[in-house]
């Protein structure tokens, strides 16, 4: 199975402060069509999953330009740019390249 | 509106049986693939299994391989997931989602809870 580790946040984050989510995984995301299988999620307090990131880099429907991703084949970063107090929650990273799905264990955001 | 509603969550024994059930709307139902997923309390997101849009296919974690069967009637929009030989591990909040093939999950069901104990 393809093992995801996510990267802890310095919480709590100022708002209006950038914040950078990290992310491996333990094989190369890219597939030999040269996208990249790597999604991007938050669930809010309470709430259910939201895609943000969809192929490593592009932003999911109705999600806010603050949102981008970026990496390699197993390298990974979401960045949040001016966090706002609707940004709170925990973000998963989650690979789409190979069954089982798997998640990373979450990144918690608290804002300031 | 795309909306997933999940139903028949409880508690159970161990050693039982439960059937979670997703019923969508707001979208061609029958085109999409649909999976499911349990995040136990205080914990991450577990993909448990997927059937594809004509039942031809389904896949399944190794955790409830064997155990649990998703299965998905297209006149109904439903997709049901029996859940067997439950196990306090299997104590969590379970998901459906909708999948926009190869982008990922757009939709989720708001959940509902299965608790597994004497």
């Amino acid at each position: 199975d393809i093992v995801m580790t996510q990267g802890a946040l310095p919480n709590p984050v100022p708002s209006g402060e950038s914040a950078s989510i990290t992310c491996q995984s333990s094989k190369s995301l890219l597939h030999s069509n040269g996208k990249t299988y790597l999604n991007w999620y938050l669930q809010r307090p309470g709430q259910s999953p939201q895609l943000l990131i969809y192929w490593m880099s592009t932003r999911a429907s109705g999600v806010s330009d603050r949102f981008s991703g970026s990496g390699s084949g197993t390298g990974f970063t979401l960045k949040i740019s001016s966090v706002e107090a609707e940004d709170v929650g925990m973000y998963y990273c989650q690979q789409f390249l190979e069954y089982p799905l798997t998640f990373g264990a979450g990144t918690k955001l608290e804002i300031k | 509106e795309v909306q997933l509603v999940e139903s028949g969550g409880g508690l159970v024994q161990p050693g039982s049986s439960l059937k979670v059930s997703c019923v969508a709307s707001g979208f061609t139902f029958s085109t999409y693939v649909i999976h499911w997923f349990r995040q136990a309390p205080e914990n991450g997101i577990e993909w448990l299994a997927y059937i594809n849009t004509d039942r031809t296919w389904t896949h399944y974690a190794e955790t409830v391989k064997g155990r649990f069967t998703i299965s998905r009637d297209n006149a109904k929009n439903t997709v049901d997931m029996q859940l067997s030989s439950l196990r306090s591990e299997d104590t969590a909040m379970y998901f459906c989602a909708r999948e926009s093939p190869g982008m990922g999950f757009d939709h989720w069901g708001q959940g509902v809870m299965v608790t597994v104990s004497s």
